[in-house]
């Protein structure tokens, strides 16, 4: 099992530019999660999905759109990059099942818009 | 408002010494609790889950204790290594089955030889 790949590994966008951070898990988690990570601000939660169809809000959500059409993908989408969107984003994934909830997190995109 | 605080200095400690990091929230009422560890550049890997109705729980080198009267989870590491040098981060559930977690700022740990 690959687990939870992302990608790009890095990226650096301009003020306004859009673009797609994919991510997609081999595990038939039902359960996914984007989150940023920040310096000082630990991981907060833009968007989450509990199954393909189905995606809600987290802590973060401005600026990014989520969907979810198959089990394995959960691409994250950013309408129109801004420099408050810097940052390393990581996607997560869990089984609904399974008695420790221990969430799968990918390597990771380190983004940087100028 | 809810908070996780966890300690934001660094831990340094010696090889062979027990390390104990600290997890402390208010306005939560969490269901569970998490451990991650996280190394430099990449994702955070899971530990160690605790639930409100356990005390304590132990996976060799690592036990969490979880006291929701003080609404405290401690992370210890018993005979550490340099290996065990990371940052640890405490993550809450509010509700067990399918819940969002919010996860501390993480506390780093760095074990000399």
């Amino acid at each position: 099992n690959a687990g939870v790949t992302q990608t790009p590994k890095f990226q650096v966008l301009k003020t306004g530019q859009s673009m797609t951070l994919q991510c997609a898990q081999d595990m038939n988690h039902e359960y996914m999660s984007w989150y940023r990570q920040d310096p000082g601000m630990g991981l907060r939660l833009i968007h989450y999905s509990v199954g393909a169809g189905i995606t809600d809000q987290g802590e973060v959500p401005n600026g990014y759109n989520v969907s979810r059409s198959t089990t394995e993908d959960f691409p994250l989408r950013l309408l129109s990059a801004a420099p408050s969107q810097t940052s390393v984003y990581f996607c997560a994934s869990r089984n609904s099942a399974g008695a420790s909830y221990e969430q799968y997190f990918g390597p990771g995109t380190r983004l940087t818009v100028t | 408002s809810q908070k996780i605080e966890q300690n934001s200095e660094a831990l340094n400690i010696q090889e062979g010494k027990t390390a104990t990091l600290t997890c402390n929230y208010t306005n939560y009422s969490p269901a569970y609790l998490q451990w991650y560890r996280q190394d430099p550049g990449r994702g955070p890997v899971f530990l160690l889950l605790i639930r409100e109705n356990e005390k304590e729980k132990r996976k060799e080198r690592l036990k969490v204790t979880f006291d929701t009267t003080l609404k405290q989870s401690l992370f210890h590491i018993t005979a550490s290594q340099p290996a065990d040098s990371a940052t640890y981060l405490c993550a809450l559930a509010q509700n067990s089955g399918y819940s969002t977690l919010t996860f501390g700022k993480g506390t780093m740990l760095l074990v000399s030889p």
